[in-house]
């Protein structure tokens, strides 16, 4: 099986430029996450998905960040414009079952913003 | 604001010797307590996973919960090297997502 795919690994641009992540959860899983992660600190969540819903974004900077989840499988996280402070892994994890915290997390998209 | 407290350490412990990592959390809703691996560079791992109160064995690691007390520990029995890594403690409360705390950076020379 499969597990959570992220892409880009690395992505190197310089502030006010925008930036995308995508994430393709393990076949099956509903609830699909995005946490962002500063060296030296836990992952902290951005946005948490139940198929195509967003059910939690509270902690999303809209005025820059937006996700969307399209058909309730791949979703996508967009940064614009990006600052300084946005360098940090952006990472995605998924899981089977609702009320779980049993996550499965990507590999993590590495952000320097220059 | 619910918090997850962890002594970020780092831990160093000789090869074959036990490793105690703990970790409390402020909200008593908590429902599930978790540990993930994660290694330098690396996305974290799910290794234990604790929901009621007492212990919990798999291999070498042991997992305790304490609701009275709002603490959670991991027990690492014959620490190898390869047990190097940060070890974040991680809180599920139903109708929310996973909390994690900064991690406690673990250390087993040989």
């Amino acid at each position: 099986e499969a597990g959570v795919v992220q892409s880009p690994r690395y992505k190197i641009i310089e502030k006010k430029q925008p930036v995308a992540f995508w994430c393709n959860p393990i076949s099956g899983h509903n609830t699909l996450y995005w946490y962002l992660q500063n060296l030296g600190q836990g992952p902290e969540l951005l946005i948490r998905y139940e198929n195509e819903e967003a059910v939690d974004d509270s902690q999303l900077p809209k005025d820059r960040f937006s996700a969307e989840r399209l058909k309730g499988v791949d979703s996508t996280l967009k940064i614009q414009p990006a600052e300084l402070g946005d360098s940090a892994v952006y990472l995605c994890a998924s899981s089977s079952v609702l009320g779980t915290g049993e996550l499965f997390f990507g590999e993590g998209s590495r952000l320097t913003v220059l | 604001q619910k918090e997850v407290e962890q002594n970020s350490g780092p831990l160093s412990v000789p090869e074959g010797a036990i490793a105690s990592l703990n970790c409390t959390y402020s909200d008593r809703g908590s429902q599930s307590f978790f540990w993930y691996r994660q290694y330098s560079g690396k996305s974290p791992e799910l290794i234990m996973s604790i929901y009621s109160n007492g212990d919990k064995e798999d291999g070498r690691f042991t997992a305790q919960l304490n609701k009275a007390s709002q603490y959670v520990s991991l027990l690492i029995r014959d620490s190898q090297p390869s047990d190097s890594a940060t070890y974040l403690c991680a809180v599920f409360q139903a109708g929310t997502a996973l909390i994690f705390g900064k991690g406690t950076t673990l250390s087993v020379s040989s």
